[in-house]
């Protein structure tokens, strides 16, 4: 039930953009995103909710295709402190909402260069 | 508020010990997760509750046990240590919409 994430890996040069995509074979209720910088723990950037809800990130957007179960999340003129390793975490869909287990991709490493 | 707190921070076991490590939450949050990180393999599920006295398993709960007695509390029992459980663990707990995490605990067995 391990979200697939695509690409491992994204080298930038600042000011460029980035699309990191995020998919499940499940119905989803929800996808998160977050980013960890090295010996870090995760951060909260985002969350996209079933029915198109998104709460999270002012500089960083998300779509969440409910029919795919796909998601992606925009990095546009990036900057040297989006450097990290991004996460994608799914709920899947349950009567009544959420299962409540947010299982993670195995995540995607971000290196922004000057 | 303090957030997530983890403790300890490191430590090191030897296979076959047994330890408690700590989470606690002082933002009266229902729902919380112990994950373990290994390198290439993202986060990975252990333990969940969706409040106290409530408890589940994740995707690798075998040779880990929790509790969750109090809404403050979630500890992870390691009950008997293999070198196989060395990873960096974390605690989360859910906010109205995304999880806050603990800084973590680096453990080695060996």
């Amino acid at each position: 039930q391990q979200p697939v994430q695509s690409p491992q890996a994204v080298i930038l040069r600042e000011g460029e953009d980035a699309v990191i995509n995020c998919s499940s074979s499940k119905a989803l209720y929800s996808v998160h995103w977050y980013r960890q910088k090295h010996g870090e723990a995760p951060v909260f950037l985002m969350i996209l909710l079933k029915g198109g809800e998104q709460k999270g990130h002012e500089k960083i957007s998300a779509s969440f295709n409910e029919k795919k179960q796909q998601s992606s999340l925009y990095l546009t003129a990036s900057q040297l402190s989006y450097s990290g390793t991004y996460f994608c975490g799914t709920e899947l869909f349950s009567l009544g909402g959420s299962n409540y287990k947010l299982t993670f991709g195995k995540g995607t490493l971000l290196t922004v260069n000057p | 508020n303090a957030g997530v707190t983890q403790t300890p921070k490191f430590q090191v076991l030897k296979t076959g010990q047994s330890m408690t490590l700590q989470c606690a939450q002082d933002m009266n949050h229902e729902y919380m997760s112990w994950y373990r990180q290994d390198p290439g393999m993202g986060l990975r599920l252990i333990h969940y509750s969706v409040g106290a006295g409530i408890t589940d398993q994740g995707e690798v709960p075998n040779g880990y046990n929790v509790s969750r007695s109090t809404t403050e509390d979630f500890p992870l029992r390691l009950l008997s240590a293999a070198p196989s459980q060395t990873s960096v663990y974390f605690c989360a707990s859910k906010q109205l919409y995304g999880y806050t995490f603990g800084s973590g605990t680096r453990l080695t067995v060996v």
